[in-house]
């Protein structure tokens, strides 16, 4: 199925690090979402986007829109260990139908 | 304000068996979604129900096939399973508007299918 593209694939940080990830499409989104999975469970969303350009944050984590509409990115501040996971991001398409497209994850590793 | 409910977690079935996975969406929402995910594919989308009605399709075969009640929740169903379909099995939900995105999603379902 489609996937967005998400990078990087995985990245080992120390704690304290920043981290920063990001998505890309050649389609144009509504909203861009941002989530987080822990292993065996579901994600869980962790910031929305709705606007070209938007500047989002939630605690430690930071999220933009794309101006193009077309990638989001998302920025976690002084990582801990807790923030260990895979993060996803998800694009909303609503020109035509109604779906929701995911990138490939990014898998993060703190080591304290 | 209760989030989706998925049952039942976990589930072991044999090859040529069927399952049937329930999904509870929060309450207000009317579209649900179904999500398969695996290790190589990631998340790969089932389809997605608003209103009663099956709005949008993967490309899955046949033997996945879903429902949706007049409450919005809403069941899956596998049949004649095969090894391939061990998966988490993850259902979203989200009010299903154009205008707002948000999309929650339950614990999943997590099928072994012997």
């Amino acid at each position: 199925g489609q996937q967005l593209n998400q990078s990087p694939q995985s990245m080992f940080i120390q704690e304290g690090e920043d981290v920063s990830m990001n998505c890309t499409s050649s389609s144009i989104f509504n909203t861009w979402l941002w989530y987080k999975q822990d292993p065996g469970e579901g994600p869980v969303l962790l910031i929305a986007l709705y606007k070209a350009g938007e500047l989002t944050s939630n605690g430690r984590l930071t999220a933009q829109f794309g101006i193009t509409r077309k990638d989001s990115f998302l920025n976690i501040s002084a990582s801990i260990p807790s923030d260990v996971g895979i993060y996803f991001c998800a694009g909303h398409l609503t020109s035509g139908t109604y779906k929701y497209i995911f990138g490939t994850g990014t898998r993060l590793k703190v080591l304290a | 304000k209760a989030g989706v409910t998925q049952t039942p977690r976990y589930l072991i079935k044999t090859r040529g068996q069927q399952v049937t996975l329930s999904c509870s969406p929060i309450s207000g929402h009317r579209s649900v979604s179904w999500y398969q995910q695996t290790p190589g594919q990631g998340l790969q989308f089932l389809f997605e129900y608003f209103s009663e009605t099956q709005r949008n399709k993967g490309n899955f075969p046949g033997r996945f096939s879903g429902r949706q009640f007049s409450n919005s929740r809403s069941e899956m169903n596998v049949s004649t399973l095969e090894l391939g379909d061990s998966a988490l099995y993850l259902c979203a939900s989200s009010l299903g508007d154009r205008h707002t995105g948000e999309l929650f999603f339950g614990e999943g379902s997590r099928l072994t299918v012997l």
